[in-house]
């Protein structure tokens, strides 16, 4: 198995925009969750499905941020519209009855 | 009550010494505590995992010590090496019912120096 495919690696965007991240779990599993990283406050885990049903999505930050996952296969995280001090490395990782949790290789993102 | 406080922030350790990092919870219904392993550009990884029935486990060069009446448990790193190298973070869950999530600490940057 390839793991977790997170994309885009890198995005860039302009402040305003609309950014969305996109991730691939590991093919069986059933949980998957979202975590942003940044300097300041860590790992924050965003919000996490089981079986594509969001469970707890209490980390996300405000209403710009969405989340689904229409599908055992991919989810997406979306932020609309983006500001700077969204910046930080989101991660997606995916796990089993939510045990063994692995992580993508995540996505920078840079708001300007 | 979800906080998981890891110190230190950093360690400077020289190549064979023993890195040692601490962590400590407050909300007595986690019962996974697990250790993760970061490289620059690459997501955590899991390097060793603890559950609260048992008080040590060890993996090669990695050991869990793990007290419950303290909520406090630390990762032992024997003979460190330069390729230890990284963020360390610890965690801990609840496994009850369907709330799986991790509480991660904020980490610790190791450094083996040669």
């Amino acid at each position: 198995d390839a793991g977790v495919i997170q994309s885009p690696r890198h995005e860039v965007t302009e402040m305003g925009q609309e950014v969305t991240l996109r991730c691939k779990p590991i093919s069986g599993h059933d949980y998957l969750f979202w975590y942003r990283q940044t300097m300041m406050r860590g790992l924050e885990l965003l919000i996490y499905f089981n079986n594509n049903v969001p469970i707890d999505d209490s980390g996300m930050p405000e209403d710009r941020f969405s989340a689904k996952m229409p599908n055992a296969s991919f989810s997406t995280l979306k932020i609309q519209p983006s500001e700077p001090r969204d910046s930080a490395v989101y991660f997606c990782a995916s796990s089993v009855l939510g045990r063994q949790a692995f992580f993508g290789q995540g996505t920078r993102l840079t708001v300007v | 009550q979800q906080q998981v406080k890891q110190s230190p922030q950093s360690l400077i350790v020289q190549k064979g010494g023993i890195s040692i990092i601490n962590c400590a919870y407050e909300n007595t219904a986690f019962d996974y505590f697990p250790w993760y392993q970061q490289f620059p550009g690459k997501g955590p990884a899991l390097l060793i995992a603890i559950r609260p029935d048992v008080s040590e486990k060890k993996e090669g060069r990695f050991t869990i010590s793990f007290n419950k009446s303290a909520k406090q448990f630390s990762l032992h790193i024997m003979d460190s090496q330069p390729g230890d190298s990284a963020t360390y973070f610890c965690a801990a869950g609840n496994s009850g019912g369907s709330n799986y999530k991790l509480t991660f600490g904020k980490g610790t940057l190791l450094t083996v120096n040669p």
